[in-house]
């Protein structure tokens, strides 16, 4: 019954490859979010995604494309793998305007 | 633009030890102020959060005042367990809507039996 989850949980591929990660959340919330963690444990918020339309892009390179079917799916896929996108990616969601959110626990990509 | 500024860690404790990790953070407007723990290998949830200044947030044991005279909201324990031991984040929401939450860089807290 988890409530905001994300496959796979570790991703282990070549610099240049292609990949997606899928989140889903079943809290019902209107609002969802990529966050990047780096090796140093820092957060940094990298889209978010209201009812489906993009609320913020932050300065993130365009390689990484956010898609959000529904309400409740918001998936991040990344193309032509950097070295530096190592890194562990959070999906989170809450409702709109709410500061609480719910993560999920997150996928380590690893780019050799 | 917004940030939170945490003390460095690792913070290494004993048990049944006094915690307290320091946040402050600068921010237009009136922000939220929260607290968040990452235990290992999950992802972070919350711990307590204070909306306006004055307010006090707690929660197992944990407490954070949200001072607006020192831009801080300091997060508390009176002792500490060893389950205690994570990574903790002190965050801030200035905007509305899906604006989501400015993070600190976390300290990692280590408590010794």
């Amino acid at each position: 019954d988890t409530a905001v989850s994300q496959t796979p949980k570790y991703l282990v591929t070549q610099m240049g490859n292609d990949k997606s990660i899928k989140c889903e959340q079943n809290l019902g919330h209107d609002t969802m979010y990529w966050y990047k963690q780096d090796s140093k444990k820092f957060l940094k918020i990298m889209f978010s995604y209201n009812n489906k339309e993009l609320i913020i892009n932050e300065t993130v390179p365009n390689r990484f494309s956010p898609k959000s079917p529904d309400k409740a799916h918001l998936n991040l896929h990344i193309n032509s793998l950097e070295l530096g996108d190592s890194a562990v990616y959070f999906c989170a969601s809450s409702h709109w305007g709410s500061g609480e959110l719910f993560f999920g626990e997150g996928s380590r990509l690893t780019v050799l | 633009g917004n940030s939170v500024t945490q003390m460095e860690g690792p913070v290494t404790l004993s048990e049944e030890a006094f915690l307290t990790i320091n946040c402050t953070y600068t921010a237009t407007g009136y922000p939220s102020l929260f607290w968040y723990v990452q235990y290992p290998g999950e992802g972070l949830q919350l711990l307590l959060k204070a909306t306006k200044a004055d307010d006090k947030g707690s929660n197992k044991g944990f407490e954070a005042t949200y001072r607006k005279e020192t831009t801080s909201f300091h997060l508390e324990k009176g002792s500490v367990q060893v389950s205690d031991s994570a990574v903790y984040f002190c965050a801030l929401r200035s905007g509305g809507g899906a604006d989501g939450l400015t993070f600190g860089k976390g300290t990692h807290l280590i408590i010794q039996p």
